[in-house]
């Protein structure tokens, strides 16, 4: 199920510099939307949920338009520790399963 | 601290051997759990889905017979891979979910599998 597309980068780019992410989802049945943060050979951890109405934490900021099936990620003042691959995740309700999309990569360097 | 815990991290066998990987959840009841398996620079895709109790449903192209789950209880599932090869040789992570709860899905930390 190719349901949610995601450019994989890499993106590569310097300490402090802003960077964003962008997804669209095929399935106009989705409810609920996440990014995931995934470090090399290791398990996704939720970043965050992402409202219709758009949510902020911290230095990270997610935006979602249901009419156009877009999700965006917006990361400000990057670190070298944001370095990782985020996933573009979507499902139709808590109890099904999630969909994920490859995956953007992004290095951030010194 | 992990609510979720998936065990072995690791396991690397030779070919024709059967591998367990166990999932628990620790501090919730996991009415439904996921399977999922991600290729090297792939997306993680859905294997099944478990339900306590009841027969897994398998996605398409993923074999029941290969892939035996069991989901007896609330706090643990198992995926079995039956006579492991070289090409089922990927990273295999589990999802738990509690249906009385609005939290979204916790994850395992996952099972490197390497069959030689």
């Amino acid at each position: 199920r190719k349901e949610v597309e995601q450019d994989p980068g890499p993106f590569n780019v310097p300490e402090g510099a802003t960077v964003a992410f962008n997804c669209t989802y095929s399935n106009s049945a989705s409810q609920s939307f996440f990014w995931y943060r995934q470090d090399c050979r290791k398990e996704p951890k939720l970043l965050m949920s992402v409202y219709s109405s758009g949510n902020e934490d911290g230095r990270f900021t997610a935006q979602l338009n249901r009419a156009s099936q877009y999700i965006s990620l917006l990361i400000r003042d990057s670190k070298l520790s944001d370095s990782a691959t985020y996933l573009c995740v979507v499902n139709e309700n808590s109890g099904y399963a999630l969909n994920f999309g490859k995956g953007t990569s992004l290095l951030v360097t010194p | 601290g992990a609510v979720v815990s998936q065990h072995p991290s690791r396991v690397i066998c030779k070919s024709g051997t059967s591998v367990k990987i166990e999932c628990r959840s620790l501090d919730f009841q996991a009415t439904t759990m996921f399977w999922y398996r991600q290729f090297p620079k792939q997306s993680l895709m859905l294997m099944a889905t478990s339900n306590e109790g009841s027969k897994a449903t398998y996605e398409q192209g993923v074999e029941k017979d290969k892939f035996l789950i069991n989901h007896a209880s609330l706090t643990l599932s198992t995926l079995t891979v039956t006579s492991a090869h070289p090409e089922d040789s990927s990273f295999y992570i589990c999802s738990a979910w509690d249906s009385h709860s609005n939290q979204p899905q916790h994850f395992g930390d996952g099972t490197r599998l390497s069959i030689l």
